[in-house]
């Protein structure tokens, strides 16, 4: 079946970077675009931004650009987000989502990793 | 891009139907017919339950719709069930970015 693995949780101290992977399985893997989304603590989901996945090409959420950065492996078909400078309002679970049909919605998603941003 | 506007939350009882809408503007809802919508069980990632505004992903239930009216979309739930309790995420394509989401609806089953 469909599926994306995340890799596992993270704690970082603020200015460092972390570099979230999702591997994908089941499917033709630069076929599908994959975005990534965010959820802060009790809060919605916030896009961060998208990649293709045949191409390479990017399109971020403007208030990340600069700090954000998605790359691919097809040889593991496996999809990174890299975010530098973090910040205590970096902390959320981290998703990845793979698109269902060009910009037609995101399914399926991974099951999320806790980037936790402290001191 | 702001966030699109949902109700903070939404109850019903067993068997009703509810609705949930989402508002945003002529550069997302209301001129796109790209909007999904997404379940959030607490603890878990999202879920697509609804595609291009009305459309069901294969193996949703048919208890759910949607419908778009101008700059309005909304998400309906018939025949509620003690299931259905979770989060819902409206999205939409926009004129800048792929994706905005709507700021989150708590469904709860009285």
């Amino acid at each position: 079946q469909v599926q994306l693995v995340q890799s596992g949780g993270e704690v970082k101290k603020p200015g460092a970077s972390v570099k979230v992977s999702c591997k994908a399985s089941g499917y033709t893997f630069t076929k599908y675009a994959i975005s990534w989304v965010r959820q802060a603590p009790g809060q919605g989901l916030e896009w961060m931004g998208w990649i293709s996945v045949y191409s390479g090409n990017t399109n971020y959420a403007q208030k990340l650009q600069g700090r954000v950065t998605m790359t691919t492996d097809s040889s593991t078909s496996t999809v990174y987000m890299e975010l530098r400078s973090l910040r205590s309002d970096d902390t959320a679970v981290y998703y990845c989502a793979r698109e269902y049909g060009d910009f037609v919605g995101l399914d399926p998603w991974g099951q999320g990793t806790l980037v936790t941003v402290s001191s | 891009q702001s966030a699109l506007t949902q109700p903070a939350s939404v109850s019903g009882s067993p068997g009703q139907s509810i609705t949930i809408p989402c508002t945003g503007t002529t550069s997302d809802v209301g001129g796109y017919n790209y909007v999904s919508w997404y379940q959030q069980h607490p603890g878990k990632a999202p879920k697509l339950m609804i595609y291009e505004v009305s459309n069901r992903p294969s193996g949703v239930s048919n208890r759910f719709s949607g419908s778009k009216s101008g700059n309005t979309a909304s998400l309906t739930i018939s025949g509620l069930q003690a299931e259905d309790e979770a989060d819902y995420f409206c999205s939409s394509y926009t004129s800048i970015t792929p994706y905005v989401f709507g700021t989150g609806t708590k469904v709860t089953v009285l």
